[in-house]
């Protein structure tokens, strides 16, 4: 079975610097990988995904997300956060082909500082 | 084009309770899956339905079932309510079936549920 660690449950950063939100996985076989946005009492949005090809990945919104098949990890940047960045990510994973079950991490609050 | 779309998008009912929550997935997406997100913690998988057939369950009781309709909408059932079923359920629809190459899972906004 897959697993998703978001080794972080809340960064906050200021305003235009740039963030990292952590996340690794575990998986004995391919998988996909996924990166969440929820803003309050909302559901949630897809930012990137990651299926095959290039490592890094680029989304919506300015966020690029790398993923590192050595280190099993998917970590998530953006250059400069902007105060609408506030919110909480997800990272998540599910295997390549068959069922769309998709195992999401615990989560990370982003919180941007003015 | 209308997204997923998910009713009521709050409800409140008493332990002991039953209470059905309702998807409509995007038009042209066959594939639905119901999700559980308790305060705090990211969405845990409940069920799969591609075809309106189940095809993936999560670890939870037989107190959850769902169904899915000739449609592709689908509902969520929830039998004699705990507390502890207090959560977010939100229903994603995608394109992807039994053996398709995996693609975005899009999600409703949720049902707000809370048991007292």
């Amino acid at each position: 079975a897959q697993s998703v660690t978001q080794l972080d449950s809340q960064v906050p950063v200021f305003e235009e610097a740039p963030v990292e939100l952590r996340c690794n996985y575990s998986s004995s076989v391919s998988v996909y990988l996924f990166w969440y946005v929820q803003y309050p009492n909302q559901g949630l949005q897809l930012l990137l995904k990651y299926l095959s090809g290039s490592t890094l990945v680029k989304g919506i919104n300015g966020f690029e997300a790398e993923f590192n098949k050595s280190q099993t990890s998917f970590h998530l940047r953006k250059p400069s956060v902007h105060i609408s960045d506030t919110a909480e990510y997800f990272c998540a994973v599910t295997l390549s082909g068959g069922y769309q079950k998709v195992t999401f991490g615990t989560g990370t609050k982003l919180q941007v500082i003015p | 084009d209308a997204g997923v779309t998910q009713s009521p998008t709050h409800l409140i009912k008493t332990r002991g309770q039953h209470v059905t929550l309702r998807c409509s997935p995007i038009s042209g997406h066959k594939s639905v899956s119901w999700y559980q997100q308790v305060l705090g913690q990211g969405p845990q998988f409940i069920f799969q339905y591609y075809e309106k057939e189940e095809r993936g369950r999560g670890n939870f009781p037989d107190r959850f079932s769902a169904r899915q309709f000739p449609n592709y909408s689908s509902e969520l059932n929830v039998n004699a309510l705990l507390l502890g079923d207090s959560a977010l359920y939100l229903c994603a629809s995608s394109l992807v079936g039994l053996r398709s190459v995996s693609t975005e899972a899009f999600f409703g906004q949720g049902t707000r549920l809370t048991v007292v």
